[in-house]
C-alpha cells in the first residue's frame, strides 16, 4: 500500500521562475492538502483540494496555484519566485469527511531552493 | 494569523521521566485537536487526537489534555524513551488543518 510520494525531492530554482510540484495520495484518499514549510517553522496551510476543486486557502498570494486530477493526484504551481518561496512543500492526503478531524498522511515533502 | 502555537521551542527530558509539551490555540471554533511527532528527512506523522467534546484522550505512553477554557493542549508521555526524540507539532482542525511552530523533544538516555 503506498503513502503519500511526492516529486521532485529537490529541486533549485532562480528569481521569477515557475516551479510545479506533484503528489500521489495514499491508496483510497481523496483529498489532498498542501502545506509549506519554512526552516523552523510548522507547516503552514496553502490550500486543499477535494472533487478537482479547491475547497479551503489560508493565506497565499494568487501565485501559488493548484490542480487535483481525475485520479486524486495533486499539483501545486508556483509563478515568480521569490527568495521567501525557498522552503520544504508538504502533501497530506486524507478523506474528505476527516480532513479536519482525522490524521493527515504527509509525503516527505519537496525541498525548494530559489536562489 | 497563528491560531495554534507552540511557545517552547525546545525541550530536554532524562529517559523514563515525564515529557509535557504544550501548546495554545486562539480559534474556539476548531474542533479536533491533534498531535504529530517529525523526524528529520520524513514528513509530519499522526500521534494522537483529542474531540473538542472530551478533555482527555490516552494511548499507551501518549495522552492529550484538552482545557477548553484556558485554549490550551498538552502532550504527556510517559514514560520518555530515546526513541521519542523528534519534533512535536500541534494541529488544530475546523476546515482544514492548522499546525504550531513544533517543539523539539531531546530524551537523553
Amino acid at each position: 500500500d503506498a503513502g503519500v510520494t511526492q516529486s521532485p525531492t529537490h529541486l533549485i530554482k532562480t528569481r521569477g521562475q515557475q516551479v510545479t510540484l506533484r503528489c500521489s495520495p495514499k491508496s483510497g484518499h481523496d483529498t489532498v492538502s498542501w502545506y509549506q514549510q519554512a526552516l523552523g517553522q510548522g507547516p503552514q496551510f496553502i490550500f486543499q483540494y477535494y472533487e478537482e476543486e479547491e475547497r479551503q486557502r489560508g493565506n497565499f498570494p494568487d501565485r501559488f496555484s493548484g490542480h487535483q486530477f481525475p485520479n486524486y493526484s495533486s499539483e501545486l504551481n508556483v509563478n515568480a519566485l521569490l527568495l521567501g518561496d525557498s522552503a520544504l512543500y508538504l502533501c497530506a492526503s486524507s478523506l474528505w469527511q476527516g480532513a479536519h478531524t482525522g490524521e493527515l498522511f504527509f509525503g516527505e515533502g519537496s525541498r525548494l531552493t530559489v536562489l | 494569523d497563528q491560531q495554534v502555537k507552540q511557545n517552547s521551542p525546545s525541550l530536554s527530558v532524562q529517559e523514563g521521566r515525564i515529557s509535557i509539551l504544550n501548546c495554545d490555540y486562539t480559534n474556539s471554533m476548531f474542533d479536533y485537536f491533534l498531535w504529530y511527532k517529525k523526524y528529520p528527512a520524513e514528513g509530519p506523522t499522526f500521534l494522537i487526537s483529542i474531540s473538542s467534546i472530551k478533555d482527555k484522550n490516552e494511548d499507551g505512553r501518549f495522552t492529550v489534555f484538552l482545557n477548553k477554557s484556558a485554549k490550551h493542549l498538552s502532550l504527556h508521555i510517559v514514560p520518555s524513551q530515546p526513541g521519542d526524540s523528534a519534533v512535536y507539532f500541534c494541529a488544530a482542525g475546523l476546515n482544514d488543518m492548522r499546525f504550531g511552530a513544533g517543539t523539539r523533544l531531546t530524551v537523553k538516555p
